[in-house]
């Protein structure tokens, strides 16, 4: 099983609202991604946890905070975003460090009015 | 610094026509994992090869292909029969040691993607 699991998938938030996306892995899985893409490009990547501790921040906004509570989960907190934040948000899990398939959830559409 | 190119923005084919999506990459360092991903309209990427830049061997896997040639830089994908199902956008991606995270370790984890090629098959 090459699951993963993204909630929910489409969210519309006001700029002053707080919410979170979530990510779900349960493939034994050490390292999860971030990643954002807007449409008609690649995506870019955010975060990565290493053994639920973070590993690489490509100079994020603090707006966007990520978590790892446990090796199988992944949170990304969402305070005062910007229009041109809308996205989708795509989650993604690896077995560290050796080039490793990055198996990617379905998504979070994100919106921001 | 890593980079991948994929010179077509966006092919269109008659289902049955075989179609070749080309991949070029340019890295420093000599171990490195080249990608190939799809991206269908619902938005998961779905990952379809992985190769090392040790193992030049051309793989066939029922209607796909791929040609990897360290000797141009290029790990192209072709899809022979090609069918209204196949319509997404494929992005080439690369892993590769040297980059140094923020954390301050180097890290295989990041991906350079392409910037994709959007395939459409036409029945």
């Amino acid at each position: 099983d090459t699951e993963v699991t993204q909630t929910p998938k489409h969210l519309v938030m006001g700029m002053t609202n707080k919410k979170s996306l979530k990510c779900e892995q349960h493939m034994g899985h050490r390292a999860m991604y971030w990643y954002k893409q807007k449409a008609k490009k690649p995506p870019e990547l955010m975060f990565v946890y290493s053994y639920e501790k973070l590993s690489i921040n490509e100079s994020v906004p603090s707006r966007f905070s990520p978590e790892c509570p446990n090796s199988s989960l992944l949170n990304l907190h969402l305070h005062a975003l910007q229009p041109e934040d809308s996205a989708l948000y795509l989650c993604a899990s690896s077995q560290p460090p050796r080039g490793g398939i990055q198996y990617f959830g379905a998504g979070t559409r994100l919106s921001v009015l | 610094a890593q980079k991948v190119t994929q010179a077509q923005t966006e092919i269109s084919v008659v289902e049955k026509e075989d179609v070749t999506l080309d991949c070029v990459y340019e890295t420093r360092d000599t171990t490195y994992y080249l990608f190939w991903y799809k991206q269908p309209p619902s938005g998961e990427l779905v990952f379809l090869i992985r190769r090392n830049s040790f193992d030049e061997q051309n793989e066939i896997s029922g209607r796909y292909s791929w040609n990897f040639q360290k000797s141009t830089s290029s790990f192209n994908f072709t899809i022979t029969a090609s069918q209204v199902v196949d319509s997404a956008v494929y992005f080439c991606a690369l892993s590769a040691p040297g980059q140094l995270s923020n954390a301050g370790g180097t890290s295989y984890g990041k991906l350079t993607f392409g910037q994709g090629t959007i395939l459409t098959v036409h029945p």
